[in-house]
């Protein structure tokens, strides 16, 4: 069965530091990946998504950026955070063709990772 | 993608059917409507998605009319552990994109 994780799990940084966050789906192979953000008592805003190695596309302008080093592994990551990068962040990953056959993309969250700026 | 809109927030008590409608009017052909449940601190899950008329699973049944402008999440029978965000979405077949809106706020009480 196929698995999705995430770390770290919190973290608190000061504002003008780096941030790596991570993400790996197991048991899938080429999957498509994604990186949400929800800030507190708001909604999901998409972030980033990949639907194959070195094909990133940004939904918003951001000190934030993502890569996909390897097929399974996507990770986020900012030179210098601002206060206003804190939040949840979510990865999730679907199935690549998902929808092409029958219904359409469904997305599989990992546990997220609560950041908070300082 | 097709805007929805939904409640924002919808209280029950332990024991009725919730049905919660989202309206999306500018649906496209090969647009499906997505349902996802989401509690604090953690990711949305995936509830049901459906194309048209009804589907049902262990967890809700979502009523889709001819038209497909909107579409209506029930939950038999909710429990204090349905407290939950519901979101709405529209995705198109073959797509990538997924967007979420605010979604309703769903709060059961005893």
């Amino acid at each position: 069965s196929q698995t999705i994780h995430q770390w770290p799990a919190t973290l608190v940084q000061p504002v003008g530091s780096p941030l790596s966050l991570e993400c790996t789906v197991e048991g899938t192979s080429n999957p498509n990946l994604y990186w949400y953000r929800q800030a507190a008592g708001r909604g999901l805003q998409l972030l980033f998504y990949s639907v194959g190695i070195g094909q990133i596309s940004s939904e918003v302008p951001q000190n934030l950026s993502a890569s996909r080093p390897q097929d399974r592994q996507f990770i986020l990551s900012s030179k210098k955070l601002l206060l206003s990068d804190s939040g949840f962040y979510l990865c999730a990953w679907s199935q690549v063709g998902a929808g092409s056959t029958s219904g359409a993309n469904v997305l599989t969250f990992g546990a997220g990772s609560r950041l908070t700026v300082l | 993608l097709a805007k929805t809109t939904q409640p924002i927030s919808m209280d029950s008590y332990e024991g009725q059917e919730v049905n919660i409608t989202c309206s999306h009017n500018n649906i496209a052909t090969n647009d499906y409507i997505t349902w996802y449940q989401q509690f604090p601190s953690q990711g949305p899950r995936f509830i049901i998605q459906g194309y048209k008329t009804k589907v049902t699973n262990e967890v809700a049944s979502l009523f889709i009319p001819a038209d497909r402008k909107s579409s209506t999440l029930s939950l038999p029978r909710v429990s204090l552990s349905d407290t939950a965000v519901y979101y709405c979405l529209v995705v198109p077949r073959g797509g990538f994109k997924t967007i979420f809106g605010a979604g309703t706020r769903l709060f059961v009480k005893a």
